[in-house]
């Protein structure tokens, strides 16, 4: 079956703008949470949506925001673009809960 | 606060040797730890994870041991491979919770 697709792979942006990156999960995940990946930072937690509701969020500014469709993708859009918002962004799905995730590849957003 | 860490940024090993990644935890209500590689311009893929009711869960040539007492788990490669060359990230989960990484660490294999 298709993994977890992500869109597009690469972004380049300049500061001020704004950014929206797809994310669709493997058929039948219901659960699609968005990292950012930053060297040295690890994988840090943006949000988690499950069935078109946010149900985990993390410590990220009102900047970055997401949703998702009955369809399970989702988007997350991030406004105001900031140098420091340049970072490979991940997207991971799930059927239900964090035991089995699968993640895309990732978009690479350079903010310049 | 950074509930996963990998204090760790870089392994460097010989092939055919041992490989010992190591990761803290300080969040007690985690329940269920994960191992996942990454290779440059790829998703992480996942490892090998562990349960808190277990001690040791072995796969191939992967082992992942957890102390809870010592909030410490540890991930073994035993032998080392040139393939296995890449970011290794720890994870941690109370299940519907969200899953938290460490900041990873970089093994390089070589020959």
């Amino acid at each position: 079956k298709a993994g977890v697709t992500q869109t597009p792979r690469y972004l380049i942006k300049t500061r001020g703008q704004q950014v929206t990156l797809s994310c669709s999960p493997i058929s039948g995940h219901r659960s699609v949470s968005w990292y950012q990946q930053t060297p040295g930072q690890g994988l840090q937690f943006l949000f988690e949506y499950f069935s078109e509701t946010q149900r985990n969020k993390g410590n990220f500014p009102g900047r970055f925001s997401g949703r998702q469709f009955s369809n399970s993708r989702s988007e997350m859009n991030v406004s105001t673009l900031e140098l420091g918002d340049s970072a490979l962004y991940l997207c991971a799905s799930s059927l239900e809960n964090n035991y089995g995730y699968t993640f895309g590849s990732g978009t690479r957003l350079t903010v310049v | 606060d950074q509930q996963v860490k990998q204090n760790s940024p870089s392994l460097s090993v010989q092939e055919g040797r041992i490989s010992i990644l190591n990761c803290d935890y300080t969040n007690s209500m985690f329940d269920y730890f994960l191992w996942y590689k990454k290779y440059p311009a790829e998703g992480p893929t996942f490892l090998i994870s562990i349960s808190s009711i277990k001690d040791k869960n072995e796969d191939g040539r992967f082992t992942v041991f957890l102390n809870k007492s010592a909030k410490h788990l540890s991930l073994h490669i035993v032998p080392s491979q040139p393939g296995d060359s890449a970011v290794y990230f720890c994870a941690a989960t109370d299940s519907w919770g969200k899953l938290q990484f460490g900041a990873g660490t970089q093994v390089v294999v070589t020959p």
